[in-house]
């Protein structure tokens, strides 16, 4: 059973268009989503992640919104940059459940976006 | 500071040999978390250790996996008797304690190839 779906699958935009990448999730216990970068041949790294109190959260030129009551969060990424490509991850966890939390990471498929010059 | 250091980065196996992935944690890290991601697919959890303790195996297949994090050392993920499902990239990430969140950081990964 998948509990975070992650959609499109691969994405292509050019240099200064808005990617946004969506997931979805089922279970109602998680309180923290991250998103990850990958590069070829290296692991995830952190982008920015959210807890579902707020409904935006804004690094730099990456922004998530999470709508809490459909399940659904998604990222943004204004103003691309060809070195913006990569593949991305979302992810989900009970980080701050009441017996001190886990990082079992649940994760999406990921999402390999392109960005033409 | 360097970071999650995991070795071999490729390591090549023919069915039924076993495989030894490494993972030397970020310095003050005491958390150690594997996870396997097959081609096309997210990272999946495996185990999560803190030295010399399993904590979480819940990922783990029944069989022929088993992961260690002793007290001197690197963590170490065993795969007994491989076979060409078991191809994929193992990552191993660290924390300084649960809950780590943003603290949470991922090596570069070993890829396994089981021929």
């Amino acid at each position: 059973q998948q509990q975070v779906k992650q959609s499109p699958q691969s994405l292509i935009v050019q240099k200064g268009g808005i990617p946004i990448i969506n997931c979805a999730y089922e279970n109602t216990a998680f309180d923290y989503f991250p998103w990850y970068q990958q590069f070829p041949g290296k692991g995830p790294a952190l982008l920015i992640a959210i807890r579902p109190d707020v409904s935006e959260k804004k690094e730099g030129r990456f922004t998530i919104s999470f709508n809490k009551s459909a399940k659904q969060f998604s990222l943004h990424i204004m103003d691309s940059q060809p070195g913006d490509s990569a593949t991305y991850f979302c992810a989900a966890s009970n980080r701050f459940g009441s017996q001190g939390g886990s990082e079992k990471l649940v994760f999406g498929k990921g999402t390999k976006l392109t960005v033409n010059p | 500071n360097a970071g999650v250091m995991q070795n071999p980065r490729h390591l090549v196996r023919r069915r039924g040999q076993e495989a030894r992935l490494r993972c030397s944690p970020m310095k003050g890290h005491s958390h150690v978390y594997w996870y396997r991601q097959l081609p096309e697919e997210g990272l999946k959890f495996m185990v999560y250790l803190q030295k010399e303790n399993i904590i979480d195996e819940s990922g783990m297949p029944k069989e022929r996996f088993s992961a260690e994090f002793p007290k001197e050392g690197p963590s170490i993920l065993r795969i007994q008797q491989v076979v060409r499902g078991d191809s994929a990239a193992y990552f191993c990430a660290s924390s300084p304690q649960k809950g780590a969140g943003e603290k949470l950081f991922f090596g570069s990964g070993t890829q396994l190839s089981v021929l």
